[in-house]
């Protein structure tokens, strides 16, 4: 069965700071991953996702994420933390056997910027 | 309009009122989905339905009723609920059954207090 572990609860940087969220995933099939980015009182938007193409994965407003298989795991980077990327992030793979597409969400990393 | 779209935004009801959220998608997918959203819990999958016939249901309560009339409408349909159902209700939509990678795109929520 699929499951991931957000390895932080809460990540606190500086404007203009690197931005790294931790991300591991157990999966019995070749994985979907994806994460996604919540601001408060919104829906989740979709960053970026991994679809065994390229394991390195460019996706909106500057973040990217490495796919490491030896490491199982799918961190979310970005180079320079601006203020309006304050939000909770979720890394999430999905559940590839089943027809529906079924998502498995992680408990979410809140990133604070600090000016 | 674009995307998806959740009506309404926000909504406060008793516990023995009837209500229904609605769902509309404006992406031509063929899957929509009910997660619940509550304060410290991760997401909460609650009904699936995958070319408007129900392919899932996580042991929601049977207060909570959903809906699907066709490809692009969802509904949850509300009853008697409990002070504990008060959450943030996400609809989301996506490519089901030939899709490679199952994304789903996130409307903004129902903000939902049962006082």
């Amino acid at each position: 069965a699929q499951s991931v572990t957000q390895l932080d609860s809460h990540v606190s940087v500086s404007e203009g700071t690197p931005v790294l969220l931790r991300c591991n995933y157990s999966s019995s099939y070749s994985p979907s991953l994806f994460w996604y980015v919540q601001h408060p009182n919104k829906g989740l938007q979709l960053l970026l996702k991994y679809t065994s193409a390229a394991t390195l994965v460019k996706g909106i407003n500057g973040f990217e994420a490495e796919f490491k298989k030896s490491e199982t795991s799918f961190h979310l980077t970005k180079p320079s933390a601006h203020m309006s990327d304050a939000a909770e992030y979720f890394c999430v793979v999905s559940e590839g056997s089943s027809n529906t597409g079924k998502l498995i969400f992680g408990q979410g990393t809140t990133l604070q910027v600090k000016p | 309009e674009t995307g998806v779209t959740q009506t309404p935004r926000h909504l406060v009801m008793g516990m023995t009122n009837k209500k229904s959220l609605k769902c509309e998608q404006h992406l031509g997918h063929n899957a929509m989905y009910w997660y619940k959203q509550s304060a410290k819990k991760p997401l909460e999958l609650m009904f699936v339905y995958s070319l408007e016939e129900r392919v899932e249901n996580n042991s929601v309560p049977s207060r909570f009723s959903p809906e699907c009339p066709n490809s692009s409408h969802l509904f949850l349909h509300l009853h008697t609920l409990q002070p504990e159902d008060s959450a943030l209700y996400l609809c989301a939509s996506s490519q089901a059954m030939t899709a490679l990678s199952y994304e789903q795109y996130f409307g903004p929520g129902t903000r939902l207090t049962v006082t």
